[in-house]
């Protein structure tokens, strides 16, 4: 069965670097997404992304977070410099439509951020 | 502002019993709602999605409720069994927008033997 796959499952970062968290999405969708959670907390919405572009991004979305689909299989999630409150765990999903009652999200994995 | 409420945090109980999570919402009224299980390290799997119009949803053990009036979701699941211990969240999409899913803090069910 189809998965989404996401590198690496763990990474430790000194605060002010930059990070790339990396995701394959399910092949034939369309529409993707990053999620956080921070450890004990809700799982929370950062961004969607379809044809190219955002479609959607919460408060937690500043400036130091971008997203990119650098080629047709990769979906990236780049932290400019990083801060102690971006350490979580950090999921990308994906999904063949949007919005519709139909639509279901396929989540990675996860990557474990630690940002010390 | 929307709001999800998962009401317990932790259930407990016996192999073989009905498990009953329960799911409150506020300040809206989404298409539809959707059920996960998240085991610890992992990222949530899909389980169930329930529309508005619909009343029920079943799949294998799994039942879930969708009461608009009452504003809230049940998650059952029958015959449980200890493979049934995880973390079960609640969700649907955004009123701004449909893509954006908005999760509840979700029920650690714990089925012992």
């Amino acid at each position: 069965e189809p998965e989404v796959t996401q590198t690496p499952s763990h990474q430790v970062t000194q605060m002010g670097q930059e990070v790339i968290l990396r995701c394959v999405p399910i092949s034939n969708h369309l529409y993707f997404y990053w999620y956080r959670q921070i450890l004990g907390q809700k799982v929370e919405f950062l961004v969607s992304f379809y044809n190219n572009e955002i479609s959607e991004k919460s408060e937690i979305f500043d400036d130091q977070f971008s997203v990119e689909r650098p080629d047709g299989s990769n979906f990236t999630l780049k932290i400019r410099s990083t801060k102690l409150e971006d350490s979580a765990m950090y999921f990308c999903a994906s999904s063949e439509t949007s919005g519709g009652p139909g639509e279901t999200q396929y989540f990675g994995p996860g990557t474990r951020l630690l940002v010390l | 502002s929307q709001k999800i409420e998962q009401n317990s945090e932790a259930l407990n109980i016996q192999e073989g019993k009905t498990a009953t999570l329960t799911c409150n919402y506020t300040n809206y009224s989404p298409a539809y709602l959707q059920w996960y299980r998240q085991d610890p390290g992992r990222g949530p799997v899909f389980l169930l999605l329930i529309r508005e119009n619909e009343k029920e949803k079943r799949k294998e053990r799994l039942k879930v409720t969708f009461d608009t009036t009452l504003k809230q979701s049940l998650f059952h699941i029958t015959a449980s069994q200890p493979a049934d211990s995880a973390t079960y969240l609640c969700a649907f999409p955004s009123y701004s927008s449909a893509s954006k899913i908005i999760f509840g803090s979700g029920t650690r069910l714990s089925i012992r033997p």
